[in-house]
């Protein structure tokens, strides 16, 4: 089975802050790796993806994540934190075994303090 | 840019009556999903669906649910009785096409049973 964990429920960082968010993944295939942002009462945004092409990856609003198989890891950055980023962020695996399904991480919640 | 559509925002209904929860998916996407989001916590898949059946559900997407394609832009989750634990984010997404490719995500329908 295939699987997120993302680690950290809250991250607080200060404006202009690098912003870091953890996920690890547990895939018995090559994955196929999201983020996606919630702002508050939105809908589910996509940030980017990863599947199988250049191991950095590159986003919307800044943000770029990085594939890494040694670590079984796609952490989730941006150089310069802004209040604007103030969101919830999930780690989330295409369910390659059963369907295709999305399969989400608990979520982090990010807080950018001025 | 087209976007997955959702209504209405907020349902409210009493325990035991049946609701129904509508989405427009992206207008050339074949494969249909819904999710939900209990309040703090993860996002979990309800049902996936492709030309007219279920392609995979969930152990929560029990009897009580069921979706229907009534027409050629519309996607509903139909919920028959409604208990305590089903109020929840309700999310509808869509796909163009099978295998592990990002989902578009509607706004969502915060579904409140009292």
């Amino acid at each position: 089975a295939q699987s997120v964990t993302q680690l950290g429920s809250h991250v607080s960082v200060s404006e202009g802050a690098l912003v870091l968010l953890r996920c690890n993944y547990s895939s018995s295939v090559p994955p196929y790796l999201f983020w996606y942002v919630q702002y508050p009462n939105q809908g589910l945004q996509l940030l980017l993806k990863y599947t199988s092409a250049a191991t950095l990856v590159k986003g919307i609003n800044g943000f770029e994540a990085e594939f890494k198989k040694s670590e079984t890891s796609f952490h989730l950055t941006k150089p310069s934190a802004h209040m604007s980023d103030a969101a919830e962020y999930f780690c989330a695996v295409s369910d390659q075994t059963g369907g295709f399904k999305t399969i989400f991480g608990a979520g982090t919640r990010l807080f950018v303090k001025a | 840019e087209p976007e997955v559509t959702q209504t209405p925002s907020h349902q409210v209904t009493q325990m035991g009556q049946e609701v129904i929860l509508r989405c427009v998916p992206i207008s050339n996407h074949l494969y249909f999903y819904w999710y939900r989001q209990i309040l703090g916590q993860k996002v979990e898949f309800l049902v996936s669906f492709y030309n007219n059946e279920i392609s995979e559900k969930s152990e929560i997407f029990d009897d009580q649910f069921s979706v229907e394609r009534p027409d050629g832009s519309n996607f509903t989750l139909k919920i028959r009785s409604t208990k305590l634990e089903d109020s929840a984010m309700y999310f509808c997404a869509s796909s163009e096409r099978s295998g592990p490719y990002e989902q578009y995500f509607g706004p969502g329908t915060r579904l409140t049973v009292t």
